[in-house]
């Protein structure tokens, strides 16, 4: 039962332009979100995240968007660069329900073109 | 401020056997969670330690388990080894005290063979 789901499994995107990644969740009760940037045989890197009481929280050229009627965040990079070729994962956690733990969506590798 | 460190980074078990993970997590983090990565699953969670309690578990069998100590390093074990456990374990540290980031360590890659 995948409780966060990324329908795209690849992006490629020219060097410069914007790069924009989906996440759904199913879940009402998750109240916090995260996104995760992935290399091969690394753990992955912590990006950025976004309460359920925001709709948008920027940091540099990374801004994630949360609406809650539709259960749906994206994150959007601009101006991506070659750099930023990775896989991308969606998380989310209901931690006011005693979990700290967090629910991953299955990635979305994204290849920025230079 | 050292980040997550888990050990050993690669490992080569025979099916029936049994392993022991290790993870450091960020000095004054209190909350160690696992979770297992494979191809086409992402990353699913195991369990949750906070202050050498199992807080939370996610859904896998009885072989897969874990304790914490007092100076908050975590160790997994499973037991029993089966073709099927091969994969990506990444441990994650984070306060445990509210929805904060958490900061993952670089893996260990078991092999079952």
């Amino acid at each position: 039962d995948q409780q966060v789901k990324q329908n795209s499994p690849s992006l490629s995107v020219q060097e410069g332009r914007i790069s924009i990644l989906n996440c759904d969740y199913t879940n009402s009760m998750f109240d916090y979100f995260l996104w995760y940037k992935k290399y091969p045989a690394e753990g992955p890197t912590f990006l950025i995240s976004i309460s359920s009481i925001k709709d948008k929280n920027e940091d540099g050229r990374f801004t994630v968007f949360l609406n809650k009627s539709a259960k749906h965040l994206s994150l959007h990079i601009v101006p991506s660069q070659p750099g930023d070729s990775a896989v991308y994962f969606c998380a989310a956690s209901a931690f006011w329900s005693g979990a700290n733990n967090l629910f991953f969506g299955t990635g979305t590798r994204l290849t920025v073109i230079p | 401020k050292a980040g997550v460190t888990q050990t050993p980074r690669y490992l080569i078990k025979t099916r029936g056997q049994q392993v022991t993970l290790s993870c450091s997590p960020i000095s004054g983090h209190r909350s160690v969670s696992w979770y297992q990565q494979t191809p086409g699953q992402g990353l699913q969670f195991l369990f949750e330690y906070f202050s050498e309690t199992q807080r939370n578990k996610g859904n896998f069998p009885g072989r897969f388990s874990g304790r914490q100590f007092s100076n908050s390093r975590s160790e997994m074990n499973v037991s029993t080894l089966e073709l099927g456990d091969s994969a990506l374990y990444l441990c994650a540290s984070s306060s445990g005290d509210g929805n904060t980031e958490a900061f993952f360590g670089q893996g260990t890659r078991l092999t079952v063979v």
